[in-house]
């Protein structure tokens, strides 16, 4: 069965830095994955998503992510953090391919943006 | 133009009460979802439709009865509210080879 890790339920950082918010899969097969973003009292908005060729896919609102199969990881990144990026973040995974497959959700990771 | 949208946006209700929230998607997409968002923000599969058709049907309580009248449309009707039904309901639609877009959600409050 499909799972997904997101290490740190919180993560803080300050205008401007480096935002670096992890993700494990397992998967017995490479799966589809994604990252989406839910705004305070708002649906999930995709940022960015996997399903073949580069392994380095980058995503809306200045975000990017890397497929590591070795590692089983898609970490999410954004070289500048912007307070507005202040949100709940989901990684998923998905069957590659299937009709009306489901998203398998991580915990989610609460980012906040200090100025 | 709103993609995916749900209705009610906030549901307010008794306990042992009847409700149905409704999903619409005008993507042209033909397979849609519901997902429960529990308080601690954490999404979790219900049911799912490809064409009409009942794909996923998670373990959830056969209180809860999703009903696709057609490919745009799944509605969510649950029986005999309790108060562990209070969550947040999302719709979501995709096709086979695209990413799944979500509604806005339903805030269910059972009281």
């Amino acid at each position: 069965a499909q799972s997904v890790t997101q290490l740190g339920s919180h993560v803080s950082v300050s205008e401007g830095a480096l935002v670096l918010l992890r993700c494990n899969y397992s998967s017995s097969v490479p799966p589809y994955l994604f990252w989406y973003v839910q705004y305070p009292n708002q649906g999930l908005q995709l940022l960015l998503k996997y399903t073949t060729g580069a392994t380095l896919v980058k995503g809306i609102n200045g975000f990017e992510a890397e497929f590591k199969k070795s590692e089983t990881s898609f970490h999410l990144t954004k070289p500048s953090a912007h307070m507005s990026d202040a949100a709940e973040y989901f990684c998923a995974v998905s069957d590659r391919g299937q009709a009306g497959t489901a998203l398998i959700f991580g915990k989610g990771t609460t980012l906040s943006v200090s100025s | 133009d709103t993609a995916v949208s749900q209705t009610p946006k906030y549901l307010v209700t008794q306990m042992g009460n009847d409700k149905s929230i409704k999903c619409e998607q005008n993507l042209g997409h033909d397979t849609m979802y519901w997902y429960k968002q529990d308080s601690k923000k954490f999404l979790k599969i219900m049911f799912s439709y490809n064409n009409k058709e009942l794909i996923i049907n998670e373990t959830v309580p056969n209180r809860f009865s999703p009903k696709s009248p057609d490919k745009a449309h799944l509605n969510l009707h649950i029986n005999s509210l309790e108060l562990g039904d209070s969550a947040v309901y999302f719709c979501a639609s995709s096709t086979r080879l695209t990413e799944q877009y979500f509604g806005p959600g339903t805030r269910l409050t059972v009281t």
